[in-house]
């Protein structure tokens, strides 16, 4: 499968614990993206790569967030000191710089809650 | 603030009919448009995408509308499936960026 894939799927966590995500996009797209969705909103953005440089960040990424592409490949997001708010899908995309425009591709989430 | 907005939060439809969603939006600067459809448990898969220099473009089944200057565009798809059966987000770029900006969605249930 060349997909966008995700690991968990799923994640429980007690708030004020950390927690680590990860996101391998297509193999050889170039732009990485993650959002966030909560029940009966549509996807947020929350920051995007390019190779290895992180080149936009939202207003809804706090100082407990942070997102790392070391090499340029796969990318790790961490939330640390969860709060029960912080429960939502987040999404990874990918895509290929191509032209002004190009389609992200999205993984299928990982759906984390905070109790 | 909602940029793009998606009234209808459900739609049902008789297969083999059409089904229209809307979607309508306030930001000038949006001038690419895209469609994604979400079933439950997976993430949003592209379906089709419109430049603002275009005011139609069409896939298959699947027919996207522009109309500038009401800020308004549709999605026709014809005739719907019962594997139509999902949620689909409209979404926007502007500038020539990379952060998209989704409506909240519509539920599309098609119905043998």
């Amino acid at each position: 499968d060349t997909g966008v894939s995700q690991d968990p799927r799923h994640k429980i966590t007690k708030r004020g614990q950390n927690v680590t995500f990860r996101c391998d996009p297509i193999s050889e797209h170039n732009r990485l993206y993650w959002y966030r969705q909560t029940l009966g909103q549509g996807p947020e953005f929350l920051t995007y790569f390019q190779n290895e440089a992180q080149l936009e960040k939202s207003r809804l990424l706090s100082d407990r967030f942070s997102a790392e592409r070391p090499k340029g490949s796969f990318s790790t997001l961490e939330i640390q000191r969860t709060e029960q708010g912080d429960s939502a899908m987040y999404l990874c995309a990918s895509s290929n710089q191509r032209g002004s425009y190009n389609e992200q591709f999205f993984g299928p989430g990982t759906r984390l809650t905070v109790l | 603030d909602q940029q793009v907005k998606q009234n209808s939060p459900s739609l049902s439809v008789q297969e083999g009919r059409i089904s229209i969603l809307n979607c309508d939006y306030t930001n000038s600067m949006f001038d690419y448009f895209l469609w994604y459809k979400k079933y439950p448990a997976e993430g949003p898969t592209f379906l089709i995408s419109i430049s603002s220099i275009k005011d139609k473009n069409e896939d298959g089944r699947f027919t996207v509308f522009l109309n500038k200057s009401a800020k308004h565009l549709s999605l026709h798809i014809v005739p719907s499936q019962p594997g139509d059966s999902a949620v689909y987000f409209c979404a926007a770029l502007a500038g020539g960026g990379n952060k998209l900006t989704f409506g909240t969605g519509t539920q599309l249930k098609v119905e043998l």
